[in-house]
């Protein structure tokens, strides 16, 4: 069973701060990995992707990648109330009939308070 | 705005009926992905369609049936709809050929009385 871990929320961090959302994984084979972020009520809004171990950075958003230890990680600099959210991590499983199949995570809450 | 677009918004139906639930991919995308979400879970994979043809299954009972048309527009099907079936039902259109990123429609509210 692949499974995709995330820490339990909700996080609350002062608005301004950086908030640091994680993500475990359970097979090796994963070569995909992607951060959305849902507000109550709406549907998954992709926010970044990397494929490759390392930062990729946007914005005020970094992707940081370790796949000798399984992990994922968002940063959010500057957090603002409008980034309030859950965030789901997700999983691609590439390769044969699995491609472009993701397996997410049960997603962060997270609240940026004024 | 993702140009993935879904219909019905919401739809209440009740235990036994069954539901149509369709999806629109974006331009130029030839993938869909249903996907049914429960409330305070992450989206668990229902099946993927690519050029009218399955393209792999999730842990779904065959009472969910799907179809892609075309125009790579698509349908949700669920037979025999039971309690837990109420969730928010959404798909994702991609291009199969050069990504594996995602794009999502704003789902459909099904709930199962």
């Amino acid at each position: 069973q692949k499974e995709v871990e995330q820490n339990s929320g909700p996080l609350s961090v002062p608005e301004g701060a950086i908030a640091s959302l994680n993500c475990t994984y359970s097979d090796r084979g994963s070569q995909s990995f992607f951060w959305y972020r849902q507000y109550s009520g709406k549907s998954p809004e992709l926010i970044m992707f990397i494929y490759s171990n390392g930062d990729k950075e946007d914005g005020r958003f970094t992707a940081q990648l370790n796949k000798a230890s399984q992990y994922v990680s968002l940063l959010i600099r500057d957090s603002q109330p409008s980034d309030s959210a859950t965030y789901l991590c997700a999983v691609n499983y590439a390769g044969g009939t699995s491609y472009g199949k993701l397996t997410f995570g049960q997603g962060t809450i997270l609240t940026v308070h004024p | 705005e993702t140009g993935v677009t879904q219909s019905p918004t919401h739809l209440i139906k009740t235990r036994g009926q069954q539901v149509t639930l369709r999806c629109s991919s974006q331009s130029g995308h030839n993938t869909v992905s249903w996907y049914q979400q429960a409330l305070g879970q992450g989206p668990q994979f229902i099946f993927q369609y690519y050029r009218e043809e399955e393209n792999g299954r999730g842990n779904f009972p065959p009472r969910f049936s799907g179809l892609q048309f075309p125009n790579y527009s698509s349908e949700l099907n669920v037979n025999a709809l039971e309690l837990d079936d109420s969730a928010l039902y959404l798909c994702a259109s991609s291009l199969l050929e050069t990504t594996d990123t995602q794009y999502f429609g704003p789902g459909t509210r099904l709930t199962v009385l």
